[in-house]
């Protein structure tokens, strides 16, 4: 089955505790996104690859890093999380940049709390 | 499940009518645009697409329409389900950027 899978579901942290969220595709797509969803302020883009080693800032970098060592794998990493940093995180990705006849397909979402 | 905003705009429609959810956009460069649906406890979900060369665009039970002149985009489904009941989001991308902005959404809730 085509999908985008994230990992963990849920995570409960402690502030400046390094911790890394995965997330992998099957579809062989080239372009992967990380967003954050927060109540009032929709879908927000952290990061996204447009291939393998290439990557860029969306709109809320800040306290966040991630990698495309691989294809199929966009892990974001947060090297000393905050509590505003508290959110839903969502892995996407779609066959080449966003178009007609390429939208984003998303993974099913990270709940993560920063204590 | 996991709750996706609070006090998002709300539109409550009767089992079996049509239903119309509205959405802004800002950026008059923008030349692509996406409906999704988000349920309760999962990611969003791609409904419908269009292209700024276009005004509208159909797919089953939903259709896009897209007033450039100023800047709106509306979602149309007909015969509204239950299963229809969600938030739904629009987004942009503006021309020759990779980032796609998404709106913050709108609730909609199917009366049986």
């Amino acid at each position: 089955e085509a999908q985008v899978t994230q990992n963990p579901r849920y995570l409960i942290t402690v502030t400046g505790k390094k911790l890394t969220v995965t997330c992998s595709q099957n579809m062989n797509h080239e372009y992967m996104s990380w967003y954050r969803q927060d109540p009032g302020l929709g879908l927000r883009q952290i990061y996204y690859s447009m291939n393998v080693e290439v990557t860029d800032k969306g709109d809320v970098p800040e306290g966040y890093k991630v990698s495309r060592k691989e294809k199929r794998n966009f892990p974001l990493i947060l090297e000393s999380p905050s509590p505003n940093q508290t959110s839903l995180y969502f892995c996407a990705s779609s066959l080449i940049v966003p178009v007609q006849n390429s939208p984003l397909h998303f993974g099913n979402g990270t709940r993560l709390t920063v204590t | 499940g996991e709750s996706v905003g609070l006090h998002l705009p709300t539109l409550s429609v009767q089992e079996g009518d049509n239903s119309i959810i509205n959405c802004a956009y800002s950026n008059s460069a923008s030349d692509y645009f996406i409906w999704y649906k988000q349920e309760s406890g999962k990611g969003p979900q791609f409904i419908i697409d269009i292209r700024s060369n276009m005004d509208k665009r159909q797919g089953q039970r939903v259709t896009v329409l897209l007033n450039k002149t100023v800047k709106h985009l509306s979602l149309q489904i007909a015969a509204t389900q239950p299963g229809d009941s969600a938030v739904y989001f629009c987004a942009e991308r503006g021309r020759g950027y990779q980032k796609v902005t998404f709106g913050t959404g709108t609730k909609l809730q199917v009366i049986p």
